[in-house]
């Protein structure tokens, strides 16, 4: 597509539901990445794909958090028993090339509400 | 590792004077640095980068950056403000050195322009 797409724009979910959220990167990008950011805060960087090589989770805040990718399509980003804490936005970004040498493309994000 | 400080939670100015947005950078092989725009609601938008080459870096929307080695740092710059230019402004960077590092944002810097 024309830029990055991110399903649903904005999402209210009780105290323990899982949640997913998906991305669908510019066509042809080879990376995709997830931050999240909380209100009054910067980006926090969750998970990086690149092509098939393993993802780099290093980001991911605990076990309740997962993400794949097909190929170099889209994403999901699931959430798993949600907590309060995780009310925040969810941005997906993806690059041409590896690591975003020349910088990222952002989705419109994901608004995240745990209740 | 790599890091970003925005020392400046917001910024104050009147339309029409000359607006710096800083940013501070730490990194420890070739930095390659970035500047974005978030409006309400919305993603982030790129407006410049600096990867190599002459320090002043001109972008959209009529922002420049300088580049600093000595300083490390890579400030936001603009000649005359717009009211328009209010938003959010995050600083990134990333370790040119690394083809598979991402990018780390400051916590950002709002920018309120007055009439």
């Amino acid at each position: 597509g024309a830029g990055v797409s991110q399903s649903p724009s904005n999402k209210v979910t009780e105290k323990g539901k899982d949640v997913e959220l998906r991305c669908d990167p510019i066509s042809g990008h080879t990376a995709l990445y997830w931050y999240r950011q909380r209100l009054g805060q910067g980006l926090e960087f969750l998970i990086y794909f690149q092509g098939n090589s393993a993802p780099d989770k290093s980001g991911l805040p605990s076990d309740r958090f997962s993400a794949e990718r097909t190929g170099e399509s889209v994403s999901t980003l699931t959430i798993q028993r949600t907590q309060q804490e995780d009310s925040a936005v969810y941005l997906c970004a993806s690059s041409f090339l590896p690591g975003g040498t020349y910088g990222y493309t952002f989705g419109s994000g994901t608004r995240l509400t745990v209740v | 590792a790599q890091s970003v400080a925005q020392p400046e939670d917001q910024v104050n100015v009147a339309e029409g004077n000359p607006l710096t947005v800083k940013c501070t950078y730490s990194v420890s092989g070739n930095p390659y640095l970035f500047w974005y725009v978030q409006y309400p609601n919305r993603g982030l938008q790129f407006l410049l980068k600096y990867i190599t080459g002459d320090n002043l870096v001109k972008g959209s929307y009529g922002f420049e950056a300088e580049f600093n080695k000595s300083q490390t740092s890579f400030h936001l710059k603009k000649p005359s403000a717009l009211v328009s230019d209010s938003a959010l402004y995050f600083c990134a960077v990333r370790d040119g050195s690394s083809g598979y590092s991402t990018l780390t944002f400051g916590k950002g810097t709002m920018l309120l322009v007055s009439p």
